[in-house]
């Protein structure tokens, strides 16, 4: 069965500064990847995909993610971080089959004004 | 257009009582997804259906879950005898079709469920 790690519970950026949200997954073949934001009260917003092609995929609010296949990895990045961009980020995988999303344990975003 | 509901917002029951979780998805899609997000986890997959019929219910964790979907819109999460384990917050998601490659799929704000 796939899974999904995001080794970063909490991390703390200032406003303006770069971010990076680590994400890798443990599937045979290359699975469907995605990230989604969850800000306090709303529901889960679907920021990027990545499906096939090029690696580097671009998302709303200025995201980008890269797939690394040799490091099972998919992390999100943000060149300048906005206090806006405050929430909970989810990295997610599907493998077909309905679609269903396997989903890792979250990072929570803390942008220090 | 109207987004993905859920109502309650909230439901506060005491443990052993039965309680039942509403999903009004978008209108025309075929697919819903029911996940299950306990405090500090992401969400977790319970159920899914594709018109009126569960696909998948895999998810489920045990006999005291149930959903149905009788007419292909709206759902409703069934827990029989609540335990204390089921606090979490319950959301629900719908997309175009679950088959045919991948539709994105749209959450709702989540039903808080927590058993006293």
């Amino acid at each position: 069965a796939q899974s999904v790690t995001q080794p970063d519970i909490h991390i703390t950026v200032s406003e303006g500064a770069s971010l990076e949200l680590r994400c890798n997954y443990s599937y045979g073949a290359t699975p469907y990847l995605f990230w989604y934001v969850q800000s306090p009260g709303q529901g889960l917003q679907l920021l990027l995909k990545y499906f096939s092609g090029d690696t580097l995929v671009q998302g709303i609010k200025g995201f980008e993610a890269e797939f690394k296949r040799s490091q099972s990895s998919f992390n999100l990045r943000k060149p300048s971080v906005h206090w806006s961009d405050a929430a909970e980020y989810f990295c997610a995988v599907s493998t077909g089959g309905g679609n269903k999303l396997t989903f890792g344990t979250g990072t929570q975003l803390k942008v220090e004004l | 257009g109207a987004g993905v509901s859920q109502t309650p917002s909230n439901k506060v029951t005491e443990k052993g009582k039965y309680v039942e979780l509403r999903c009004d998805p978008i209108s025309g899609h075929t697919a819903l997804y029911w996940y299950r997000q306990s405090l500090g986890q992401g969400p977790e997959f319970l159920i899914y259906f594709q018109g009126t019929g569960a696909a998948d219910d895999s998810g489920l964790p045990n006999d005291r879950f149930f959903a149905v979907r009788p007419e292909g819109s709206v759902s409703t999460l069934k827990i029989q005898r609540t335990e204390r384990g089921d606090s979490a917050v319950y959301l629900c998601a719908s997309s175009l079709t679950a088959s045919g490659g991948f539709n994105e799929q749209f959450f709702g704000p989540g039903t808080r469920l927590t058993v006293l």
